[in-house]
């Protein structure tokens, strides 16, 4: 079945650092979504990218989704303590109803 | 209701025991999902309801692990003689729209709620 890979696992940076996450499917991928969860929390929905190629920005974050639709990213600009949490790449599956997440990359930042 | 509620927040059981999960989505929402996480992972895909019908239940690991939507909004995942293995936590999620189907764009967008925290000794 789909596969979604990401990394780093962990980064620790310094506040003011910045911060990239990659994202990886086995398959080509419809659409990408990304959510944030704090530490404690939920999964919190951040964005959708669609189109081969696409650039996003919100704030401080870049999100891009791959020409070949199978890979993503994650792009902070000078961390706030604020920007803590863990960050997750969901991509459906072809066919599929249901998203099928990455393990996620886990985000520490030293004040 | 103004977001997804689930309840209990925290379940602890003892190996052996049924448990039932409750989850009521946002209202409106007719597609719901049920997903587990263990400490550190990703969330994994459980169930899929749209209305009242489950439309891709090939997430549940194995025959004890059920779930109903009955009227099309509030949800019940029941797992009948836990096991240790089914410690983790359940999330349930709500959307809106209908899955906009093969190589489609717009897929739904997922609302989480906070989670059922179960811990089988």
């Amino acid at each position: 079945g789909q596969q979604v890979m990401q990394i780093p696992q962990y980064q620790h940076v310094q506040e003011g650092e910045d911060f990239t996450t990659y994202c990886n499917s086995s398959t080509t991928l419809s659409n990408i979504q990304w959510y944030k969860q704090r530490p404690g929390g939920h999964p919190v929905f951040l964005i959708q990218l669609v189109k081969s190629g696409e650039v996003k920005k919100q704030k401080r974050l870049t999100f891009q989704f791959g020409e070949a639709k199978k890979n993503s990213s994650l792009h902070i600009t000078a961390t706030q303590t604020t920007d803590v949490g863990t960050y997750f790449c969901a991509g459906p599956p072809a066919g599929a109803q249901k998203l099928v997440f990455g393990q996620g990359t886990r985000l520490t930042i030293n004040p | 209701g103004a977001g997804v509620s689930q309840t209990p927040s925290n379940k602890v059981t003892e190996k052996g025991k049924y448990v039932e999960l409750r989850c009521d989505p946002i209202s409106g929402h007719t597609a719901l999902y049920w997903y587990r996480q263990s400490l550190g992972q990703g969330p994994e895909f459980l169930i899929y309801f749209q209305g009242t019908g489950a439309a891709d239940d090939s997430g549940l690991p194995n025959d004890r692990f059920f779930a109903v939507r009955p009227e099309g909004s509030v949800s019940t995942l029941k797992i009948q003689r836990t096991e240790r293995g089914d410690s983790a936590v359940y999330l349930c999620a709500s959307s809106l729209k209908r899955w906009s189907g093969q190589g489609g764009t717009g897929a739904n967008v997922l609302t989480f709620g906070a989670g059922s925290r179960l811990t089988v000794l």
